[in-house]
């Protein structure tokens, strides 16, 4: 049973653009949510999270939306550059701290100069 | 930032013989670490969640009995993966929550031959 999924295997968007990455999860109790990058052979980097008492959190380039009642989430990354061609993985936990990390089946995005 | 080393970065073993994988985490303590196992083009799948001092818990379907967890001291956790299989041949990665959130390491490709 899969309870974070990312229903898009694959997306191309080109340089300078946005990229949106969705993510859905079916589980109301998940309270706090992230996003990975993750290069082939490599352990996945941390982008940016977000709790559930919020709607929105934003660093740098990345923006991470949570609508709780659609559980859904998506992260934008404006604008695209080459260097964010990799696998993005979204997860979501019980809370912060010692809890462990359900990820979402991730999305291949490939920046195209 | 939080470190978290893990070796080797990759180990090719004769089926039937046993693959002892490290977790470091270098500067933080970590009472608990996470084992995790990533197939070809697949999402990240729990296997345990190591505790030091205490036994491992381990997700539905992962036999105890193969994969080995130790979580001896705050910083070492050790996944021996035994009488390893070729159908055992993944990527495992191992994380850990540091002060600054979840922390991965860099993953070790296991291949049984």
């Amino acid at each position: 049973d899969q309870q974070v999924k990312q229903n898009s295997p694959s997306l191309s968007v080109q340089e300078g653009r946005i990229s949106i990455l969705n993510c859905d999860y079916t589980n109301s109790m998940f309270d706090y949510f992230l996003w990975y990058k993750k290069y082939p052979a490599e352990g996945p980097t941390f982008l940016i999270s977000i709790s559930s008492i919020k709607d929105k959190n934003e660093d740098g380039r990345f923006t991470v939306f949570l609508n709780k009642s659609a559980k859904h989430l998506s992260l934008h990354i404006v604008p695209s550059q080459p260097g964010d061609s990799a696998v993005y993985f979204c997860a979501a936990s019980f809370g912060f701290g010692n809890e462990k990390l359900t990820f979402g089946t991730g999305t291949r995005l490939t920046i195209i100069p | 930032g939080a470190v978290v080393s893990q070796h080797p970065s990759r180990v090719i073993c004769k089926s039937g013989t046993s693959v002892k994988i490290e977790c470091r985490s270098l500067d933080f303590q970590a009472t608990t670490m996470f084992w995790y196992r990533q197939f070809p083009k697949q999402s990240l799948m729990l296997m345990a969640t190591s505790n030091e001092g205490s036994k491992a818990t381990y997700e539905q379907g992962v036999e105890k009995d193969k994969f080995l967890i130790n979580h001896a001291s705050l910083t070492l956790s050790t996944l021996t993966v035994t009488s390893a299989h070729p159908e055992d041949s993944s990527f495992y990665i191992c994380s850990a929550t540091s002060p600054y959130g979840y922390t991965f390491g860099s993953g070790t490709r296991l291949t049984v031959v």
